[in-house]
């Protein structure tokens, strides 16, 4: 069965940094998305993704963060200047169609984000 | 309370017993998704059902929907003990919404 799948699986970087997280959805998805979980909280949305353009983001998404589709594969989350409180971890997820339209995300498994 | 809220937060049982969770939410929906997360992984799709229906099966998994009283079930029949993980409703708020906004989880152990 085809799924999401993300790399790094763990990144360790230092507080001011840039990471770029990555992911390749699955191939006949269009609508692509991250998520992110800070250790013992709820599942949070950043951004959803759409035709090569954000199609929502929350208020979480602000300028530290930007997302790219580079090349037909690849999903990318870029954070300019990581803070301590970025630390969590990061989903990729694709669908067939949008939410509202009752089509299932498929998550990845994650990429764990430690900032010091 | 906030948008999809689970009930219990912890839940422990028997192996070959049900296990019941509820979602309860503030706003209207287009529809409620429930997710599973074992530990450290990503989360599984398990179930969708739209605002218009009321209850939809999947093998050993029975949703309900009440939109009533702003409220969702998840049954699980016969548990074992790979059924052990952390539960998720979700919601889609209106029509062209693309986020799911999730609960706080139920975290389910199944003890064989």
């Amino acid at each position: 069965e085809p799924e999401v799948t993300q790399t790094p699986s763990h990144q360790v970087t230092q507080m001011g940094q840039e990471v770029i997280l990555r992911c390749v959805p699955i191939s006949n998805h269009l609508y692509f998305y991250w998520y992110r979980q800070i250790l013992g909280q709820k599942v949070e949305f950043l951004v959803s993704f759409y035709n090569n353009e954000i199609s929502e983001k929350s208020e979480i998404f602000d300028d530290q963060f930007s997302v790219e589709r580079p090349d037909g594969s690849n999903f990318t989350l870029k954070i300019r200047s990581t803070k301590l409180e970025d630390s969590a971890m990061y989903f990729c997820a694709s669908s067939e169609r949008g939410s509202s339209y009752n089509s299932p995300l498929h998550f990845g498994n994650g990429t764990r984000l430690t900032v010091t | 309370s906030q948008q999809g809220e689970e009930d219990p937060q912890a839940l422990s049982i028997q192996e070959g017993e049900n296990a019941t969770m509820n979602c309860s939410y503030k706003t209207s929906i287009n529809n409620l998704q429930w997710y599973r997360q074992n530990s450290g992984r990503g989360l599984v799709h398990l179930i969708l059902i739209r605002s218009n229906e009321r209850e939809k099966h999947s093998g050993r998994l029975r949703v309900t929907l009440d939109t009533s009283k702003k409220s969702s079930s998840l049954l699980i029949t016969a548990s074992r003990a790979a059924d052990t993980a952390s539960y998720f409703c979700a919601t889609v708020l209106i029509q062209g919404a693309q986020k799911l906004v999730f609960g706080q989880g139920t975290r389910l152990t199944i003890n064989p």
